[in-house]
């Protein structure tokens, strides 16, 4: 089953706005990733944040982590068409590491 | 350096019959996981090795079995198949060196379709 969801489930937006997706999820955990997919094809890891951290910025990327409220956010600042994939929270509960549990991500469209 | 390499990329199969998927990780990485991608949603955990023991194994009828042999690479195979069966089949290596980073780096998939 899935771990949360992310929302919105699709957003459009033009090329040098801000996207911004949220993530929620059920269970405690120890730290949360985010992975872009393109078109179907394999997913790529973007960033993690463990939790124990509040924020973290990588690049044109900004994820937030609020544990209160078993949610997380990604910043895709001054995004570009290149950008246009589905996005994907995964949370990671287990301390030795076996599975991500993936939320039903978001389809970001950036039209230039 | 190469990275995580599936096959074969495309599929197809009727119902009953049986398939095997491969995966090759990266090189270093010990720890291999395969997951589900049904179209429209996110990807599902099926099973972890690591050292070629079962680590994990998610929520998947037993028609599911995964191996992984000596040089890390693994095989999942999938007996009498159903049409529900069809999806991207995504297999991900992890070095587990990272302590509890558990980052996994994705294959292109393999596109299954059952007839």
């Amino acid at each position: 089953s899935q771990q949360g969801e992310e929302d919105p489930q699709a957003l459009s937006i033009q090329e040098g706005e801000n996207a911004t997706m949220n993530c929620s999820y059920k269970t405690s955990i120890n730290n949360l990733q985010w992975y872009r997919q393109n078109s179907g094809r394999g997913l790529v890891h973007l960033i993690l944040i463990r939790s124990n951290e509040r924020e973290k910025h990588s690049g044109r990327l900004r994820v937030t982590l609020d544990t209160s409220k078993k949610s997380s956010s990604l910043l895709i600042t001054a995004s570009r068409a290149a950008d246009t994939a589905s996005y994907f929270c995964a949370t990671d509960a287990d301390q030795a590491g076996t599975a991500l549990i993936f939320g039903k991500g978001t389809t970001l469209s950036v039209s230039s | 350096d190469a990275g995580v390499t599936q096959s074969p990329t495309h599929l197809i199969k009727t119902r009953g019959q049986h398939v095997t998927l491969r995966c090759s990780p990266i090189s270093g990485h010990k720890s291999v996981s395969w997951y589900q991608q049904v179209l429209g949603q996110g990807p599902q955990f099926i099973f972890q090795y690591y050292e070629k023991e079962e680590r994990g194994r998610g929520n998947f009828p037993d028609r599911f079995s995964a191996r992984q042999f000596p040089n890390y690479s693994s095989e999942l195979n999938v007996n009498a198949l159903l049409l529900g069966d069809s999806a991207l089949y995504l297999c991900a290596s992890s070095s587990l060196r990272e302590g509890a980073k558990n980052i996994q780096y994705f294959g292109a998939g393999t596109r299954l379709s059952v007839l």
